[in-house]
């Protein structure tokens, strides 16, 4: 069993929709939890970290982490075409994470 | 935001040939780099952590010896594939951490390499 699960999609939403993008997770000991972007054929560019459980807001994208539950989530508000992309999520237990534990990512498409 | 580089960004070799991929921050300086393959519709995987001016510390299943990691400089670092064979037909992805700190946040990643064996 991998230790970073992530739902597979691929996801296609029309524009404006809100996407719910999530991972789970064995490790307790993970403290830091992170979501990255990757487009097509390019490397994984970091939307959002947060360390240990809770919420975070940046613009239209939140993050949470339910350490109770083992389980993460990012979700996006009033989605783009610009936005459609392959989202990883990303663990570590140290905040040093080149380390990280990554899961296999979920391919967005936000149709206009 | 900080830029990290890859050359080439695709190549494509015969059998038994050595590629080398080369990793440099532009902006920014990086005593740790980090390499990782990517196989279609799979996780990135950390292959192994190069430190500048020291031996490269490599993940459990790679093979050093076929994998040769250089950190030369504060903004280098290169991955030779030695004896390419077609099952390491992958994309390679580097990152870069800034030194001026430590977490998540000042790590980055190249826009990958892209490797055909054939």
């Amino acid at each position: 069993q991998k230790e970073v699960e992530q739902d597979p999609g691929p996801l296609s939403v029309p524009e404006g929709a809100i996407v719910s993008l999530n991972c789970t997770y064995s490790n307790s000991a993970f403290q830091y939890f992170m979501w990255y972007r990757q487009y097509s054929r390019k490397g994984p560019e970091l939307l959002m970290y947060t360390y240990s459980s809770g919420n975070k807001e940046d613009g239209r994208f939140t993050a949470q982490v339910d350490k109770s539950s083992k389980y993460i989530s990012l979700f996006i508000r009033d989605s783009q075409p610009s936005d459609s992309a392959t989202y990883l999520c990303a663990m570590s237990a140290r905040t040093n994470a080149g380390k990280s534990t990554f899961g296999d990512g979920t391919t967005l498409t936000v149709k206009p | 935001g900080a830029v990290v580089s890859q050359h080439p960004s695709w190549v494509i070799c015969k059998s038994g040939t050595s590629v080398k991929i080369e990793c440099r921050s532009l902006d920014f300086q990086a005593t740790t780099m980090f390499w990782y393959r990517q196989f279609p519709k799979q996780s990135l995987m950390l292959m192994a952590t190069s430190n500048e001016g020291s031996k490269a510390t490599y993940e459990q299943g790679v093979e050093k010896d076929k994998f040769l990691i250089n950190h030369a400089s504060l903004t280098l670092s290169t991955l030779t594939v030695t004896s390419a064979h077609p099952e390491d037909s992958s994309f390679y992805i580097c990152s870069a951490r800034d030194m001026r700190g430590s977490g998540v946040e000042t790590q980055y990643f190249g826009p990958g390499t892209r490797l055909l064996v054939l």
